[in-house]
């Protein structure tokens, strides 16, 4: 049981360069969630799903999308990364949205 | 003024001492109290959560929620260098659709 894994751990981009972050969850959860994690400003809600084929927007959605084509796999795409998104992602997944279980995250620097 | 605050510390305690976490916030709505605890560079986990006003105890951890003044504390007792951590506190309303709200988090040093 991994229970939430994220791929990739690091990613260096240059600044108009597009990605796609994997998050994946093995514990048959509903509720996945994706944040940003600055200085300063604490864990960030970008989109979250509440179930296969359902997305909606978080507190920061601008810039990203979203996909949930499978129960258990959330991706997270930056069609143009810009410096401002420089960040750690965390994806978290949950039954009904109380205990939510996280990924180790993932590091990303935009050049 | 965020929904939640939290002093981002750090705070520095001797091992053995008894350690005071605390929030503030500002949404009369909220009705779950989330502690997390996240070691560096990995992602937070949960550590216990409480329903409304109370207490609750879990070993050496116990969370307080006093609604009237719209505070959380979390408190530590016997703290070992293995409490070192960030800690945040989230809460969130009723309901299933409903968000967690994260204060920026307490980075904690238990030292030797």
């Amino acid at each position: 049981n991994a229970g939430v894994t994220q791929t990739p751990k690091f990613r260096v981009l240059k600044t108009g360069q597009s990605m796609t972050l994997l998050c994946a969850q093995d514990m048959n959860h509903e509720y996945m969630y994706w944040y940003r994690q600055d200085p300063g400003m604490g864990l960030r809600l970008i989109h979250y799903s509440v179930g296969e084929g359902t997305t909606a927007k978080g507190e920061v959605p601008d810039g990203y999308n979203v996909s949930r084509l499978k129960k258990q796999n959330f991706l997270l795409g930056l069609e143009s990364a810009a410096p401002s998104q420089t960040s750690v992602y965390f994806c978290a997944s949950s039954w009904g949205g109380e205990t939510q279980y996280f990924g180790p995250g993932t590091r990303l620097l935009v050049l | 003024q965020k929904e939640v605050e939290q002093d981002p510390g750090p705070l520095s305690v001797p091992e053995g001492a008894i350690v005071s976490l605390n929030c503030t916030y500002s949404n009369s709505a909220f009705q779950y109290f989330m502690w997390y605890r996240q070691y560096s560079r990995k992602g937070p986990e949960l550590l216990m959560y409480t329903y409304s006003s109370g207490n609750k105890e879990d070993g050496r951890f116990t969370a307080q929620v006093d609604k009237s003044s719209k505070y959380i504390s979390l408190f530590i007792r016997d703290s070992q260098p293995s409490d070192s951590a960030t800690y945040l506190c989230a809460p969130k309303e009723a309901g299933t659709a409903s968000k967690l709200t994260f204060g920026t988090g307490t980075r904690l040093q238990v030292t030797l």
